[in-house]
């Protein structure tokens, strides 16, 4: 499974933009790149998944280079309520094998008044 | 809908004591995981069922964990003797294959054990 690095923590204001960078250099042709956001006392929720180039929903935008070693999640114009955990996961999940995922230490976003 | 229940929230038992964790699904969803967080560590899977069968495991630290999954619906996961290192917060997560294909887990909110 590909290692994933991710900032430990970042800081940003309400109303901003918001982009948290993922590096997974050993990232196999098979895989996906997917976002999970958790609250605390609360599971991790699904935010966006994707393959290469853009994807966007109407949560977040996820921004893949053409090598994959790395991905972007963009959060649009923050609230207080973004405050959680992002973690980046990359795998094979896009199957019907239906995997186990595979957590990193994550980022704590800490949106500020 | 409603979501991926666990019960209890929280549970606090003594070193040597049986706790059993209980998990209900997203009705429909044949898969069902187990992950756990101990001691501000990352989350780290534990096992895996299709309906009732043990698909992997291989993430169960030792024999004194045991899950269960009988008729394919709700979960247990027991743990007998609990010990200090057991302590963290027990996810389960349910998923179906989707539309699209992408296996999207769905989490509980946790149980968060102490052991004493």
């Amino acid at each position: 499974l590909a290692k994933t690095t991710q900032p430990i923590s970042m800081d940003s204001y309400e109303g901003q933009e918001v982009n948290i960078t993922c590096s997974h250099n050993n990232i196999a042709t098979n895989d996906y790149i997917t976002w999970y956001q958790q609250f605390p006392s609360q599971g991790p929720r699904f935010i966006i998944q994707g393959y290469k180039t853009k994807v966007t929903n109407e949560v977040a935008s996820l921004f893949i280079p053409a090598d994959r070693k790395s991905s972007t999640l963009s959060l649009p114009r923050v609230s207080l309520s973004d405050t959680a955990v992002y973690y980046c996961l990359v795998g094979d999940s896009f199957s019907g094998s239906a995997r186990q995922l595979t957590f990193g230490s994550g980022t704590q976003l800490t949106v500020l008044p | 809908e409603a979501g991926v229940t666990q019960f209890p929230s929280h549970s606090v038992i003594e070193k040597g004591q049986t706790v059993t964790l209980r998990c209900d699904p997203i009705s429909g969803h044949d898969n069902l995981y187990w992950y756990r967080r101990v001691m501000g560590k990352e989350i780290k899977f534990l096992l895996h069922f299709v309906k009732e069968s043990k698909q992997d495991e291989s993430g169960m630290p030792n024999n004194r964990f045991l899950a269960e999954r009988t008729g394919g619906t709700y979960s247990t996961l027991k743990v007998q003797p609990a010990e200090l290192e057991d302590s963290g917060v027990y996810f389960c997560a349910s998923s179906t294959p989707g539309t699209s294909g992408y296996n999207e887990q769905f989490f509980g909110p946790g149980t968060r054990l102490t052991v004493l």
